[in-house]
């Protein structure tokens, strides 16, 4: 099993440029997430998934759009990228709620 | 007052000795307990999840969970220098819901 794998591991981007950001699992989990992560700062959701076609919104929601076509893939959309966006982006998912989750690689994602 | 929190450290150990990790969480309700591992530039591995009160060992770690006083703590015993990264506490508040609270993790520095 890869378990959780995101491309790309680094991006530039420019402001107002947008991109999607891959995430994919072979685990057969419900459950798929979303987090960025700033130093010095917890995990933050964005959003997350409970199944394929089911998706909803977690803290820090602006600025992002997902989708949930299939089981295995949970794309995160960046649209008219800010330099707040920069930070480091975790897919996770996890067979139920509540339980462990598995993180994928990350993304590094510098806006300038 | 923080949902989970942590002391940032850095906590400095010997190479052998017992590394002691603490956390505590806000809600009262919470039900299942993780920690994860996290090196310099990676993603967060998951090292041990808990749900009851007590003790779960596995290997050289052991969670140790106490509810009513709302803390939950990672013991690492026979520290190796390959334990040096930052160690995350994640709570799950309410049983079957997707959210997660996410500490801003230690720092575990074991010096050979």
């Amino acid at each position: 099993n890869a378990g959780v794998t995101q491309t790309p591991k680094f991006r530039i981007l420019k402001i107002g440029q947008s991109m999607t950001l891959q995430c994919a699992q072979d685990m057969n989990h419900n459950y798929m997430y979303w987090y960025r992560q700033d130093p010095g700062m917890g995990l933050k959701l964005i959003y997350y998934s409970v199944g394929a076609g089911i998706t909803d919104k977690g803290e820090v929601p602006n600025g992002y759009n997902v989708s949930r076509s299939t089981t295995e893939d949970f794309p995160l959309r960046l649209e008219l990228a800010a330099p707040s966006q920069t930070s480091v982006y975790f897919c996770a998912s996890s067979y139920s709620a509540g339980n462990e989750q598995y993180f994928g690689p990350g993304t590094r994602l510098t806006v300038t | 007052q923080k949902e989970v929190e942590q002391n940032s450290g850095p906590l400095s150990v010997p190479e052998g000795a017992i590394a002691s990790l603490n956390c505590t969480y806000s809600d009262r309700g919470s039900q299942s307990f993780f920690w994860y591992r996290q090196y310099s530039g990676k993603s967060p591995e998951l090292i041990m999840f808990i749900y009851s009160n007590g003790d779960k060992e596995d290997g050289r770690f052991t969670a140790q969970l106490n509810k009513a006083s709302q803390y939950v703590s990672l013991l690492i015993r026979d520290s190796q220098p390959s334990d040096s990264a930052t160690y995350l506490c994640a709570v799950n508040p309410l049983s079957g819901t997707y959210k997660y609270i996410f500490g801003t993790g230690t720092r575990l520095k074991v010096l050979a």
